[in-house]
């Protein structure tokens, strides 16, 4: 029973275009959404999250939407970069005792930015 | 402001041996999550603790447990090791546990059973 999912394994983007990264979620306790971006060998890293009380959430270049009547969300990266090329993770959460430190995550797309 | 330590970085185990693994916090916060990410389940909860007490549970088997000092450092031990823990082993910290203020990881022990 995967609660959240990203059905695209990959995505190839040129240098200086967007990136949207898309990610859906069955859970309607889920309130609470975050973006971690891994290199190999590495920790995830926090990036960017959103409340279920919002429908966008910006940081820089990377801008969180949250739809939820459709239970998705996205991550856009604009301007990409190469530096961005990495693994990026949708997780989510719900509020409540029984989720302490409990995050859920997605498969994981992985970016490719091409100079 | 050191990050999450997490030791050792790479492990290899025989089949039916016992693991444990060792995480030390951000100065400062008091709960502790583990993960365990392979290339077919992805990253699951394995379990969070808080002030030394175990609070969340994932759904892996009692083979897997963990504990926390009071200083908040944690470990994790795997007993009756199987060819499919072979994994990356992910430690989390928070100050409280709410998943709001964020987790941030370390950068894992790869374990590997032979």
């Amino acid at each position: 029973d995967q609660q959240v999912k990203q059905n695209s394994p990959s995505l190839s983007v040129q240098e200086g275009r967007i990136s949207i990264l898309n990610c859906d979620y069955t859970n309607s306790m889920f309130d609470y959404f975050l973006w971690y971006k891994k290199y190999p060998a590495e920790g995830p890293t926090f990036l960017i999250s959103i409340s279920s009380i919002k429908d966008k959430n910006e940081d820089g270049r990377f801008t969180v939407f949250l739809n939820k009547s459709a239970k998705h969300l996205s991550l856009h990266i604009v301007p990409s970069q190469p530096g961005d090329s990495a693994v990026y993770f949708c997780a989510a959460s719900a509020s409540g005792g029984t989720s302490y430190g409990k995050l859920t995550f997605g498969q994981g797309t992985i970016l490719t930015v091409h100079p | 402001k050191a990050g999450v330590t997490q030791t050792p970085r790479y492990l290899i185990k025989t089949r039916g041996q016992q693991v444990t693994l060792s995480c030390s916090p951000i100065s400062g916060h008091r709960s502790v999550s583990w993960y365990q990410q392979t290339p077919g389940q992805g990253l699951q909860f394995l379990f969070e603790y808080f002030s030394e007490t175990q609070r969340n549970k994932g759904n892996f088997p009692g083979r897997f447990s963990g504990r926390q000092f009071s200083n908040s450092r944690s470990e994790m031990n795997v007993s009756t090791l199987e060819l499919g823990d072979s994994a990356l082993y992910l430690c989390a910290s928070s100050p409280s546990g709410d998943t709001t203020y964020g987790y941030t990881f370390g950068s894992g022990t790869r374990l590997t059973v032979v």
